[in-house]
């Protein structure tokens, strides 16, 4: 059962244009939702998070925007640079068997193309 | 944030064997984790290690296999034990920051592992 989904495993956009990148979830349970980039070789970098009872949490070129009702959050990144070519992993946080955990989706490859 | 770093960063190791990953953090800090990675995959958790007492480990995982340490708040070790070839993976140490306004889960640089 796949709680968190990125159905895209890819997305190529132009540098300086905007890149959204999506996540889908099921658990309505999820109490904080957080976007990680990992380059290759490298561990998970932290980029933001957004509490379940807030709509958008902006941070520099980065912007959450979730929507609780469609159970979909998106992360948007403006102007795209060519540093932020990366796969993104969206991650939900929940009370799960007594601890708090984080689910993770499969990842979106992001590539920025000059 | 958090800075984390593991050792070692890579190994390449014979089936059977045993690998100990270290993972030191540069502040005190409550939860901490140990994820994998498998190739092509995203991350699963395998166990919260605790300060003090037994880790928790999650479904499909057992202490056997995955022994962990957490000697203070600090450090940790995952253990990966009598080694296959399924075990090449990505193993990567995790702790957590909560406060009341957000909530932020740091990563190190993980454990690159192939098993021959």
């Amino acid at each position: 059962d796949q709680q968190v989904k990125q159905n895209s495993p890819s997305l190529s956009v132009q540098e300086g244009r905007i890149s959204i990148l999506n996540c889908d979830y099921t658990n309505s349970m999820f109490d904080y939702f957080l976007w990680y980039k990992k380059y290759p070789a490298e561990g998970p970098t932290f980029l933001i998070s957004i509490s379940s009872i807030k709509d958008k949490n902006e941070d520099g070129r980065f912007t959450v925007f979730l929507n609780k009702s469609a159970k979909h959050l998106s992360l948007h990144i403006v102007p795209s640079q060519p540093g932020d070519s990366a796969v993104y992993f969206c991650a939900a946080s929940a009370l799960i068997q007594g601890a708090q955990k984080l689910v993770f989706g499969q990842g979106t490859r992001l590539t920025i193309n000059p | 944030s958090a800075v984390i770093s593991q050792k070692p960063s890579r190994d390449i190791c014979q089936r059977g064997t045993s690998l100990t990953i270290q993972c030191q953090v540069d502040s005190q800090v409550t939860m901490m984790f140990w994820y994998r990675q498998q190739p092509g995959q995203s991350l699963t958790l395998i166990a919260t290690a605790n300060q003090g007492s037994e880790a928790t480990y999650e479904s499909g995982f057992v202490i056997d296999k995955f022994p962990i340490s957490r000697p203070n708040l600090t450090f940790s070790t995952l253990t990966v034990s009598n080694m296959s070839p399924e075990d090449s993976s990505i193993y990567l140490c995790s702790v957590r920051r909560t406060s009341g306004k957000s909530y932020e889960q740091y990563f190190g640089p993980g454990t690159r592992l192939t098993v021959t």
